[in-house]
């Protein structure tokens, strides 16, 4: 079945480093991918999505590349703020999960001032 | 344009004891999820619905858990009898239709369960 593995957590960096949240998926067919980020207190909010291979999606300085040949969506931003503690789940809808979300188990990013 | 509601925001239950949690998704949209988020893992679906259909049951724990969703709108899902294991956040999701192609799934806030 349909899987995402990504990094374990936490990461905690100061302001302004640079952040990858490395993010691998096994899927059936072509799977659509997305990085969701959870803040404080709120619900899910889609951060950013692909759709087929190669694609880039970016969304507020975060921009993640859908690689097929490494099965991998990894999630970047050059310059970190506070504002982005939260915690980031990748995930993948396919047909083969009649296109339900399937998540990865999350990475809590902790940016410190 | 109003989110996904979702009530209550925490309960506190004794094990064995029956719950309730209830959803409305964003108006128009076809199709909903429930999902269970366990402290430290992702989220997993229960269930999904297209209008008032299910499409996908498999990792719902039927000899306790039930959902329904009344005429394609609203929907509830019910724990009876609570395990100390069912402690978690409960998230109503929805959708304009089936997640083809990157279509967007909106989430609630969420419910959290917690079972003592």
């Amino acid at each position: 079945g349909d899987s995402v593995t990504q990094m374990e957590g936490p990461v905690t960096l100061s302001e302004e480093a640079f952040l990858t949240i490395n993010c691998t998926y096994t899927a059936t067919g072509y799977p659509s991918l997305f990085w969701y980020v959870q803040y404080p207190g709120e619900g899910l909010q889609l951060l950013l999505k692909a759709t087929k291979a190669d694609d880039k999606g970016s969304n507020k300085g975060f921009e993640a590349t859908y690689r097929k040949e490494t099965t991998s969506f990894h999630l970047e931003k050059g310059s970190v703020q506070v504002s982005d503690s939260a915690v980031y789940f990748c995930a993948l809808s396919s047909g083969g999960s009649n296109y339900k979300l399937t998540f990865g188990k999350g990475t809590l990013l902790t940016v410190n001032p | 344009e109003a989110g996904v509601a979702q009530s209550p925001r925490y309960k506190i239950i004794e094990k064995r004891q029956s719950v309730a949690f209830w959803c409305n998704p964003i108006s128009g949209h076809a199709t909903l999820y429930w999902y269970q988020q366990i402290l430290g893992q992702g989220p997993k679906l229960l269930i999904q619905f297209q209008n008032n259909g299910v499409v996908d049951d498999s990792q719902l724990p039927k000899d306790r858990f039930s959902a329904e969703r009344l005429k394609g709108v609203d929907s509830t899902l019910k724990i009876q009898p609570a395990k100390l294991e069912d402690s978690a956040v409960y998230l109503c999701a929805s959708s304009l239709a089936l997640m083809r192609g990157g279509t967007e799934a909106f989430f609630g806030q969420g419910t959290r369960l917690t079972v003592v």
